[in-house]
């Protein structure tokens, strides 16, 4: 799987959108890039993934760009509840995601 | 459906002890995972299963069992344990979907179970 770097963390105010970044230079022609995120203690919670088109669901929207070496989440509309680590995995096939440590955002009143 | 569902939510073990980390998902999820995650870090995977019968290791499966007899169940245990182990533990599962040649995978977390070995 390939390597993720993500920053450690952000913040962004309770409204605008979160534009959270990841790298992943390395990534190979089949791998996925999938984000889930993790509130407080509980299990992460898948949200998006993507190939090489951008895709959009209820959750957020995944930019990928053409070269596929990195990618953005965006969460539109940014709640309180949206407060959380955020992981970006590049992986391929049902065996294993490998998260890293993700970057946590604060969404602030 | 309940999803997954993992027992207990906290367990105290003295060192040495042994336990059974239950895991049942009502998806019909052919594919189950076990993590464990240290304060502040990521998850790791521990053990997984492709479906009954069929498990294999992770990154880090020393000092774990595990066994798949049922589609819905995947046990996790531990038998001597170490203050090591001490830990948050989330079982998952999913089902791949796709080609062979781009395959991804949605997996589902249980709630965990927080380990603590004294």
């Amino acid at each position: 799987d390939a390597k993720t770097t993500q920053p450690p963390s952000m913040d962004c105010a309770e409204g605008r959108a979160a534009n959270l970044p990841c790298n992943h230079s390395t990534i190979s022609g089949n791998e996925y890039v999938y984000w889930y995120r993790q509130i407080h203690s509980q299990g992460p919670q898948y949200i998006i993934h993507g190939l090489k088109n951008n895709e959009t669901n209820e959750m957020a929207s995944l930019i990928i760009t053409e070269d596929r070496k990195s990618s953005t989440l965006i969460l539109p509309h940014a709640t309180l509840r949206d407060t959380a680590v955020y992981y970006c995995i590049a992986s391929w096939g049902a065996q294993k995601l490998v998260f890293g440590q993700g970057t946590r955002l604060t969404i602030n009143p | 459906n309940a999803g997954v569902t993992q027992t207990p939510k906290f367990r105290i073990l003295k060192i040495g002890q042994s336990m059974t980390l239950q895991c049942t998902q009502d998806m019909n999820h052919n594919y189950m995972y076990w993590y464990r995650q240290d304060p502040g870090m990521g998850l790791k995977l521990i053990y997984y299963s492709v479906g009954a019968g069929i498990t294999d290791k992770g990154e880090v499966p020393n000092g774990y069992n595990v066994s798949r007899s049922t589609t819905e169940d995947f046990p996790l245990r531990l038998e001597l344990a170490a203050p090591s182990q001490t830990s948050v533990y989330f079982c998952a599962s999913s089902t791949p979907s796709g080609t062979s040649g781009g395959q991804y995978n949605e997996q589902f977390f249980g709630p965990g179970t927080r380990l603590t070995v004294l």
